[in-house]
């Protein structure tokens, strides 16, 4: 039961540009995670919000959440080739244990 | 730096053959997961475990068994493998908080079933 839904689906831009990506969720949350997956290869963790923070930064990235819309962004400034991948947003699943991951936006930056 | 490893990077199988995929962390995290991945479909959750020999479905569990032994192995049973079974398994960790934290992903094994 997939409960973020990334958006959008593909986006292309150009080395130097800014990238954003957006989540939507369904429920309440205590926190939102984000992850990047280059192609062929496991999850790796980028940042987590927490429910009480509107904003968050780390390098190059910034994610804000507002959850009286149950949405968040993650912009990712002045990208690079190398940031092509996939990007995940993920909430906690009813288990409380496990996460509910969105199908993800599939980033390409060219040169 | 916590490190998830997976028994192989790709398999082949053939159909009705009994597989196991193995995923060892070495962090002492509680909790591990399995998920498969496909396209269109995303991440989804087969099983997972928050403690030794404990064990929950998560939301696609039919066709799989899981087996946890030993808190830093987690293994994922095929018990008979079908060709709807082909896909991308990501083995994952994280810790017991007081909050749900970030998961700690294995490279991932692609397995093909003909």
């Amino acid at each position: 039961s997939q409960q973020g839904e990334e958006d959008p689906q593909a986006l292309s831009i150009q080395e130097g540009e800014n990238a954003t990506m957006n989540c939507s969720y369904k429920t309440s949350i205590n926190n939102l995670q984000w992850y990047r997956q280059n192609s062929g290869r496991g999850l790796v963790h980028l940042i987590l919000i927490r429910s009480n923070e509107r904003e968050k930064h780390s390098g190059r990235l910034r994610v804000t959440l507002d959850t009286s819309k149950k949405s968040s962004s993650l912009l990712i400034t002045a990208s690079r080739a190398a940031d092509t991948a996939s990007y995940f947003c993920a909430t906690v699943s009813n288990s409380g244990y496990a996460l509910n991951f969105g199908k993800g936006t599939s980033l390409l930056v060219t040169p | 730096d916590v490190k998830v490893t997976q028994s192989s990077r790709y398999l082949v199988k053939r159909t009705g053959e009994k597989v196991f995929l193995e995923c060892v962390q070495d962090m002492d995290h509680e909790n591990m997961f399995w998920y498969r991945q496909d396209p269109g479909l995303g991440l989804r959750l087969i099983y997972f475990s928050y403690d030794v020999k404990m064990k929950e479905k998560g939301d696609i569990p039919e066709g799989y068994s899981v087996s946890r032994e030993k808190k830093e192995r987690f293994s994922l049973i095929l018990e008979s493998a079908s060709t709807n079974q082909t896909s991308m398994y990501l083995c994952a960790s994280s810790l017991t908080t007081g909050e749900v934290r970030e998961q700690y992903f294995g490279p991932g094994t692609r397995l093909t079933v003909t």
